[in-house]
């Protein structure tokens, strides 16, 4: 199985970039890297995926080395409503590789 | 625009107790899954299904058992519950598997076993 390893927690000030890294030093060829936002009582979001170099989208980007034994979620601008658990997913299913979520951080938006 | 519904929500069951939870989704999707998270675990993937009338174990299976006799549905059983499996049940379903495809999440199972 993959091991995945993320900081447990995070504060930021609104309207600052923040930058969630994500560690997955065994990662397998197939394997794709996705990133959920869970609120309380609800279930995981997606936010974003990708496989290798930079993904942007409308809320969030995702950028991931060469080597891809990490990867970094990069929220612009956060505000209040940002504030949420933050999952990081690695896995494809491909040829039975199994799909391992990290442990989640926890991100603390401060007025 | 239900996407992926879970019943029950809630539910106590005493040790020794079987019950079994249902997901349903309406996007058509052929992948479902089944998760399981618990205080400072994350989720941990229990079992899964790549098309109607298959299914296959994820990371933390023992315990459960599922069915997938419909596309839309697939469930989750508890045939002897013991306190080791409370914890809040989530089932997701995606279009393919994992990659390039995201999985849509109900809000799921509240499950404590007493």
């Amino acid at each position: 199985l993959a091991k995945i390893t993320q900081p447990i927690s995070m504060d930021s000030y609104e309207g600052q970039e923040v930058n969630i890294t994500c560690s997955h030093n065994n990662i397998a060829t197939n394997d794709y890297i996705t990133w959920y936002q869970q609120f309380p009582s609800q279930g995981p979001r997606f936010i974003i995926q990708g496989y290798k170099t930079k993904v942007t989208n409308e809320v969030a980007s995702l950028f991931i080395p060469a080597d891809r034994k990490s990867s970094t979620l990069s929220l612009p601008r956060v505000s209040l409503s940002d504030t949420a658990v933050y999952y990081c997913l690695v896995g494809s299913l491909a040829g039975n590789t199994p799909l391992v979520f990290g442990k989640g951080t926890r991100l603390s938006v401060i007025a | 625009n239900a996407g992926v519904t879970q019943t029950p929500k809630f539910r106590v069951l005493k040790t020794g107790q079987s019950m079994t939870l249902l997901c349903a989704q309406d996007m058509n999707h052929e992948y479902m899954y089944w998760y399981r998270q618990d205080p400072g675990m994350g989720l941990r993937l229990i079992h899964y299904s790549v098309g109607e009338g298959t299914t296959a174990k994820g990371e933390v299976p023992d315990g459960y058992n599922v069915s997938r006799l419909k596309k839309q549905n697939f469930l989750l059983g508890l045939e002897s519950a013991a306190p080791s499996q409370t914890s809040v049940y989530f089932c997701a379903s995606s279009y393919q598997g994992a990659n390039g495809q995201p999985q849509h999440f109900g809000d799921g199972t509240r499950l404590s076993i007493l």
